[in-house]
């Protein structure tokens, strides 16, 4: 168990919705990161929160958008979903701000748009 | 531009064999941070390894090792033995901070299949 958890775990959905992805990272890690893995794309670096603000950003849709609260959990919001948004999205945690420690994921959420 | 070059899709090997998967990585700056990650078929990522670009020894940790070599910017996984447990998916990650902030990123992964 990394100590990492997300919810839902599985989400299934229609075209045009919007989902709402939550993640509480480890106990007294600062850094949060989405990743969204599909399978022709990869791991994709999505954004990255350190202590509520953000700090990196990467292929990340207009249509999606995320946030990191007082209490450190993050939610990743998908709109007008996509059949292409199908995919598993990863959370994961770090203590430090930058990407130079390892970082523990969740299990992810599998989301499919139908 | 960083980037990680993991170029075996696929490997299968027999129990008891000794696999290598292989890890390239480009990055021009000199201070970075190599990772592996494991991915069973429950889906969830598991780490394995971190190594920062000022050390070069490789590791040995039971059945896994690595070895890093700067000259050829290779950061390579060697499984001994192998074991039907060891069947996943194997992610190789890096972290510089040329584009202004550290982040993670990762290979294509190598998925690996031991048969019993």
């Amino acid at each position: 168990d990394s100590g990492v958890t997300q919810t839902p775990k599985h989400l299934i959905t229609a075209t045009g919705q919007r989902v709402t992805l939550r993640c509480s990272p480890r106990s007294g890690d600062l850094s949060v990161y989405w990743y969204q893995q599909s399978l022709d794309q990869g791991l994709q670096f999505l954004i990255q929160y350190y202590n509520g603000e953000e700090r990196a950003k990467g292929n990340i849709l207009e249509r999606f958008s995320a946030q990191q609260f007082p209490d450190l959990h993050s939610e990743l919001n998908l709109s007008s979903l996509e059949l292409g948004d199908s995919a598993l999205y990863f959370c994961a945690s770090s203590p430090s701000q930058g990407a130079v420690t390892e970082a523990f994921f969740g299990q992810g959420t599998r989301l499919t748009v139908v | 531009a960083q980037k990680v070059t993991q170029a075996q899709t696929e490997i299968s090997v027999v129990e008891k064999e000794d696999v290598t998967l292989d890890c390239v990585y480009e990055t021009r700056d000199t201070t970075y941070y190599l990772f592996w990650y494991k991915q069973p078929p429950s889906g969830e990522l598991v780490f394995l390894i971190r190594r920062n670009s000022f050390d070069e020894q490789n590791e040995i940790s039971g059945r896994y090792s690595w070895n890093f070599q700067k000259s050829t910017s290779s950061f390579n996984f060697t499984i001994t033995a192998s074991q039907v447990v060891d069947s996943a998916v194997y992610f190789c990650a890096l972290s510089e901070g040329t584009s202004g902030t550290y982040k993670y990123i990762f290979g294509t992964g190598t998925r690996l299949k031991v048969l019993a």
